[in-house]
């Protein structure tokens, strides 16, 4: 059954950093793209951050580039997102999503399993 | 980044309507289009991907269409379970998936 759980939100001060984690489980992690989604409060989906399986290509939404890095360990099965100098638009929560495309395979992208997210609150 | 744009932005429908909610890209996608239902305090569910296949243990009251730049997600008989807000999440660009703004269903 795969699992992914996110850990490591909370309440930092403007200007700060965190270090979010996302471990999976019940899958072959390392043939998976993953994907940080955020919801900032009564707002929609936004796609923050992305990794390729192996960790090779990255992706940035303009609003966290040069802020937030995405990494993975496949040997522990987890994701990370590191977030530098956090301001209150920040504020959301933040959910790690598999895609569901495996590497090798035809299918098409999507997001078939979703954490249930952590809580970042950016605030003074 | 390709641009998604949803319309409406909520509606209000009764138990037993047909629902239809559209998604536009500012290029072409393909069928590169997915689909998903969120409920308050709860991560997404995908129910569509590529367009019009169902994903797994998804009622077949939900359909999908559309190709290119215009799609449509139609829910045949809105069910009391249903309402929630809809989002479409164009897979065109490899890693730089964008969501629409969603569309809240809600009960009339």
């Amino acid at each position: 059954q795969v699992h992914l759980v996110e850990s490591g939100g909370g309440v930092v001060q403007p200007g700060r950093s965190l270090r979010l984690a996302c471990a999976a489980s019940g899958f072959t992690f390392s043939r998976y793209a993953i994907y940080w989604v955020r919801q900032a409060p009564g707002k929609g989906l936004e796609c923050v951050a992305a990794i390729s399986y192996d960790g090779t290509n990255k992706y940035y939404a303009d609003s966290v580039k040069g802020r937030f890095t995405i990494s993975r360990d496949n040997s522990k099965n987890t994701l990370f997102l590191e977030m530098n100098s956090l301001r209150p638009e920040d504020t959301a929560v933040y959910f790690c999503a598999r895609d569901g495309a495996s590497y090798g395979s035809s299918s098409y992208s999507c997001f078939d399993y979703w954490g249930q997210g952590t809580l970042v609150t950016v605030s003074s | 980044d390709i641009q998604m744009t949803q319309s409406p932005s909520s509606l209000s429908a009764s138990v037993g309507d047909r629902v239809t909610i559209t998604c536009r890209a500012s290029q072409r996608i393909g069928i590169y289009l997915n689909w998903y239902q969120q409920k308050p305090g709860k991560a997404p569910k995908l129910l569509i991907y590529a367009a019009s296949s169902l994903h797994s243990g998804v009622p077949s009251r939900f359909s999908g269409s559309g190709s290119g730049t215009d799609f449509t997600l139609t829910i045949s008989s809105l069910q009391p379970e249903d309402f929630a807000t809809y989002y479409c999440q164009q897979s065109y660009s490899p890693l730089a998936l964008t969501f629409g703004g969603g569309t809240k269903v809600e009960i009339k």
